[in-house]
């Protein structure tokens, strides 16, 4: 069965912290990870990633995949309060002819002032 | 462009009522789905289509319809809600449907409570 565990479920955290967001995957047919941000309303894409070793920068965020190890990690640098959110790692398989993204749980960041 | 738009915001149903979530989207992608989404449990494929007049389905299809009839709407049925379908309905699209991913599009989300 496809499954994307993320980890840790929740984090607390000072501004100016930095954090690593976890998210391992077990997929047949792997196409692609994809990061988002969700905050009160619909999920905001972040990064997609679909080659091992290469940084996605964006700003403070950035994010690696690791197609050996099945992972990826987000990184957020000198985080502010406008970082809480939950995020969400997505893959991307190919099942039954179809694209599929199968999700995590996410992860409930927060930063306090 | 609007986006992807979803209607209602909100909605209340006695168990057993049927209802419809409307889902619109103006930018030509082929792809469009619907999730759940309910506490700590991420986001979970209910129906899925890859384009009009073709549908399938996903996770948890079970208590809902969906139908395709033109490339813009992707309406979600509830045939007979139950308080179990009590969660936060999203309705996304994406240009591709089996080429490598890009990037999808959600909608802002209906809040559903079945008492």
């Amino acid at each position: 069965e496809d499954k994307v565990v993320q980890s840790p479920l929740s984090l607390v955290v000072h501004e100016g912290d930095t954090v690593t967001l976890n998210c391992s995957y077990e997929v047949t047919n792997f196409r692609s990870l994809l990061w988002y941000k969700q905050e009160k309303k619909a999920p905001t894409f972040l990064f997609m990633l679909t080659s091992s070793g290469i940084e996605k920068k964006s700003g403070r965020l950035s994010s690696i995949l690791d197609k050996k190890e099945l992972f990826s990690i987000l990184n957020i640098t000198a985080t502010q309060t406008g970082d809480s959110a939950v995020y969400l790692c997505a893959v991307e398989a190919l099942i039954q002819g179809a694209q599929k993204l199968v999700f995590g749980q996410g992860t409930r960041l927060t930063i306090n002032p | 462009n609007a986006g992807v738009t979803q209607t209602p915001k909100f909605q209340v149903l006695k168990t057993g009522q049927s209802m419809t979530l409307q889902c619109a989207q103006d930018m030509n992608h082929e792809y469009m789905s619907w999730y759940r989404q309910d506490p700590g449990m991420g986001l979970r494929l209910i129906h899925y289509s890859v384009g009009a007049g073709i549908t399938d389905q996903g996770e948890v299809p079970n208590g809902y319809n969906v139908s395709r009839s033109t490339t813009e709407d992707f309406p979600l049925r509830l045939l007979s809600a139950a308080p179990s379908q009590t969660s936060v309905y999203f309705c996304a699209s994406s240009y591709s449907r089996g080429a490598l991913s890009n990037e999808q599009f959600f909608g802002p989300g209906t809040r559903l409570t079945v008492l």
